[in-house]
């Protein structure tokens, strides 16, 4: 069973900091790697998709990277600003269909 | 932009009513979930659907039903409904067997069974 695992469980940072997040998952045969972004008492917002043969994703002040040989996934955010204040979840993609969640980050950025 | 709309945001229901939970996604996506989501125990994939009428259990399906009957609707029923089933509940989508397509959510129904 696969297991996924994000360390910290919570994050604090002053404003303008950059913010590495992390992933863990037990069984390296994922489908896909995704990030997600959940405000509190809302939904989660797709951020980045790796697929299983890639080895990064970028988005604006985002970066993902993954290793699939240690089990492994980091989330970038550079330059930190209040807004990014959230907590932010690793899922891997099982099959065509399946995710197995972390528990997720919960990031706090000061002004 | 995907959108994924939840029927309510808050909802609150008394032991053993029957409830539902409506989902409607705009983007012709094959694949739609239900999810739960605790304190402490994350998301839990409760019912999924890869097309109309079709539906596969997830992790926890002990208490709930799905329908899926058109392809942009995917609704959960509580067919008698428990305090241990207060909690929120998320709803999302995807095309179908594509890895470079993530799941687009809505923003959930928190329902607390009284």
């Amino acid at each position: 069973k696969q297991e996924v695992t994000q360390i910290p469980a919570a994050l604090s940072v002053p404003e303008g900091e950059n913010l590495v997040l992390n992933c863990s998952f037990t069984d390296s045969a994922i489908y896909n790697l995704q990030w997600f972004r959940q405000d509190p008492g809302k939904g989660l917002t797709s951020l980045l998709l790796i697929q299983s043969s890639q080895r990064e994703q970028t988005s604006g002040r985002l970066n993902a990277s993954l290793d699939k040989s240690s089990g492994r996934s980091t989330l970038y955010i550079a330059a930190s600003q209040p807004g990014d204040s959230a907590t932010y979840l690793c899922a891997v993609g099982l099959d065509d269909y399946k995710l197995s969640f972390g528990a997720g980050t919960t990031v706090t950025v000061r002004a | 932009d995907v959108k994924v709309t939840q029927s309510s945001r808050y909802l609150v229901k008394r032991t053993g009513e029957k409830v539902f939970l409506e989902c409607v996604q705009d983007m012709d996506h094959e694949n739609m979930f239900w999810y739960r989501q605790d304190p402490g125990l994350g998301l839990r994939l409760i019912y999924f659907s890869y097309d109309v009428k079709m539906k596969e259990k997830g992790d926890i399906p002990e208490g709930y039903s799905v329908s899926r009957e058109k392809k942009e609707r995917f609704s959960l029923i509580l067919e008698s409904a428990s305090t241990n089933q207060t909690s929120m509940y998320l709803c999302a989508s995807s095309f179908y067997r594509s890895d470079n397509q993530p799941q687009h959510f809505g923003d959930g129904t928190r329902l607390s069974i009284l």
